[in-house]
């Protein structure tokens, strides 16, 4: 079955600098993998995903890259503002199932 | 709409005690899930649904029990809460996409 974990616990950076969480996976067939952000007290919220066919996809401010060859997938956060604050997920999407990964918790200094 | 919404927001229960906790989404979602969030980790599934009376188990079934026999209401209920049960449970939908959607969490606290 799919299997996700996640390279950091944490992640500290400056404001205004560029962020880079990584996420390696196992065994998976998925056509799909995802990104989540979660704030203190909330639900996780979507970010981006990307299929397995694709290796790069851009959103605003993120970019998500897929390295099937090795199983590794990352999240660049672009400009890293205070409101970027949060733990960050990457998932699996599978037939029926979301499998997620541990998270990383990035904090952004001033 | 108001999304997914899910009550109560925190529960303290005794062990032994049973509860439902409640989830609802007004989006006309097929599938609806229920997670668990134990500190320093990621959500586990627990059972999830594609559609109207048709569930079936997630990683960490054993102690919950779910139904669904509307589309919009998918509940979870513990049989006899123990310890063990204590986290942050989050309901999530979603259409055919991607994309899931996720209530606000119930926190609760089994003594």
């Amino acid at each position: 079955g799919e299997n996700v974990g996640l390279h950091l616990p944490t992640l500290s950076v400056q404001e205004g600098d560029n962020s880079i969480i990584n996420c390696a996976y196992s065994n998976s067939a998925s056509d799909y993998f995802i990104w989540y952000k979660q704030e203190s007290g909330k639900g996780p919220q979507f970010i981006i995903d990307i299929r397995s066919n694709m290796d790069k996809r851009q959103g605003q401010r993120v970019t998500v890259l897929l390295n099937k060859t090795v199983k590794h997938l990352s999240l660049q956060i672009a400009a890293t503002q205070p409101g970027d604050s949060a733990v960050y997920f990457c998932s699996i999407q599978g037939a029926q199932k979301l499998v997620f990964g541990q998270g990383t918790r990035l904090t952004i200094n001033p | 709409n108001a999304g997914v919404t899910q009550t109560p927001k925190f529960q303290v229960l005794k062990t032994g005690q049973s509860m439902t906790l409640q989830c609802a989404q007004d989006m006309n979602h097929e599938y609806m899930s229920w997670y668990r969030q134990d500190p320093g980790m990621g959500l586990r599934l627990i059972h999830y649904s594609v559609g109207a009376g048709i569930t079936d188990q997630g990683e960490v079934p054993n102690g919950y029990n779910v139904s669904r026999s509307t589309t919009e209401d998918f509940p979870l209920r513990l049989l006899s809460a123990a310890p063990s049960q204590t986290s942050v449970y989050f309901c999530a939908s979603r259409s055919r996409g991607v994309e899931q959607y996720f209530g606000p969490g119930t926190r609760l606290t089994v003594t």
